[in-house]
This record gives C-alpha cells, sequence and structure tokens, in this order.
C-alpha cells in the first residue's frame, strides 16, 4: 500500500513570495490533514478536511494560508504570501475516516519550507 | 481543551540501557494518547495508543506505555536501547469526544532521544 505522497521535499522562496504544497492522501482514506511543524516543536494542526469538507480550520491563519481538496482526494496548501514566521515543516496525514479520535493517522514526509 | 508536555527535550541513554520518555497530559474528557517516532527527514509513525482497555500497550520495536489516570501520565518505555531507536520521539492526545474534535491530534514538544554506543 502506498504512503502519504508529499511534494516538493525542500522549498526556499523569500518573504511576500507565494508557495503551494501538495498531498496525496493514502487511496481511500476519507480525513486528511495539514500539519505545521516548527523547528524543536511538536506538530500544530492546521487543518482538517473530511471528503472535500471542512472540519476544523480554527488553527489556519486565513489572512494568507488557503488549502483545498478538490473531488476528497488530493489537497494543496497555500501561502500567500509567506512570512519570515512560516518557515517550517509542513506535514500532510490521512487517516481512513473519522475516527472519534481512535484512530491511527499515517503521515507523509513533509515539505521543508525555508523563508528568506 | 486538552494539551501535553514532555519533560525533557533531550535525553541520552547507552546502548542497552533503560529507555524512559514522559509525557503528561491535561483533557477535560477521558483521552486517547499516542507515541509517534519521527526519524530524521521522515514523516512520523505510530509507535502505540491508548484508546481503552488494558493501561499498559505495547506497541512496535519493543516499546510499551502505561496510561495512568491518576498521575495524568502516558511514558514511555524500553527495557534495553538500541542504536536504532535515535529518532525524535512525539507524545499525542486526541479527545473521546464528539464535533469537531475528532481525530484532532495535540501533540507534545518532542523528545529528542540519542543512544550512545
Amino acid at each position: 500500500e502506498a504512503g502519504v505522497a508529499q511534494s516538493p521535499r525542500y522549498k526556499i522562496i523569500e518573504k511576500r513570495q507565494s508557495v503551494a504544497f501538495w498531498c496525496n492522501p493514502i487511496s481511500g482514506h476519507a480525513t486528511l490533514y495539514w500539519y505545521q511543524q516548527i523547528l524543536g516543536q511538536g506538530p500544530k494542526l492546521l487543518i482538517q478536511f473530511q471528503n472535500n469538507g471542512v472540519v476544523d480550520d480554527s488553527q489556519l491563519p486565513k489572512d494568507r494560508f488557503s488549502a483545498e481538496r478538490l473531488k476528497g482526494v488530493d489537497s494543496t496548501l497555500k501561502i500567500q504570501p509567506a512570512k519570515l514566521e512560516d518557515s517550517a515543516v509542513y506535514l500532510c496525514a490521512s487517516s481512513p475516516r473519522l475516527t472519534s479520535g481512535r484512530g491511527e493517522q499515517f503521515f507523509g514526509p513533509g515539505t521543508r519550507l525555508t523563508v528568506l | 481543551a486538552q494539551s501535553v508536555t514532555q519533560l525533557g527535550s533531550h535525553v541520552s541513554v547507552s546502548e542497552g540501557a533503560l529507555v524512559l520518555l514522559r509525557c503528561n497530559y491535561s483533557s477535560s474528557v477521558p483521552p486517547y494518547l499516542f507515541w509517534y517516532v519521527q526519524y530524521p527527514n521522515q514523516g512520523l509513525q505510530l509507535l502505540l495508543k491508548y484508546t481503552t482497555g488494558a493501561t499498559l500497550v505495547k506497541g512496535i520495536n519493543g516499546f510499551e506505555a502505561e496510561f495512568k489516570k491518576s498521575e495524568t501520565s502516558f511514558h514511555l518505555t524500553k527495557p534495553s536501547a538500541h542504536m536504532s531507536d535515535a529518532a525524535e520521539y512525539f507524545c499525542a492526545v486526541s479527545l473521546n469526544a464528539g464535533g469537531t474534535s475528532y481525530g484532532k491530534l495535540t501533540f507534545g514538544q518532542g523528545t529528542i532521544l540519542t543512544v550512545h554506543p
């Protein structure tokens, strides 16, 4: 079974530029998560999708971050414009369904973003 | 709201020694608890989880953790460290509740485990 795929693996941009990250979850997984992991910290949930609907985006900085999951499969996370403090690893995870908290989330390798 | 505290950002042990990584949580409802491991330049991998039932849970690679409700703890242990255990470990909690809390993981800040020969 293929795992969660993310691209690109690394991205370096200058502040005020735009950037987009792509995630392809495990086939058949209904729930998709985007996390931000700043160096030295644990991952922080940015947004959670169930199929193509948003379940939780309470910690997404909506003035600059956006995410979509068209057709309930792949997802894209965009930052526009980027700030220095956005430098982090962006992790995508998926799980089979909205599991009431019991289930395992499967993580991709992440995209390391550096904002100069 | 739930939160997780991992005591010690760095833990160093000798190969063959006991590994103990500490995790305390706070939660307004019964929690589900997880330990994940992250190797360099990789995503997180589930080591073990506690949902209900037996409070001592066993995971992959010889790790185990015990849920102690009275102490609000979920410490991770391994009797004998191996060089391949060197990684960063994250404790996480999700709520045993409905609504938008479904599946939402709150992570601790992580503990980097170093294993010396």
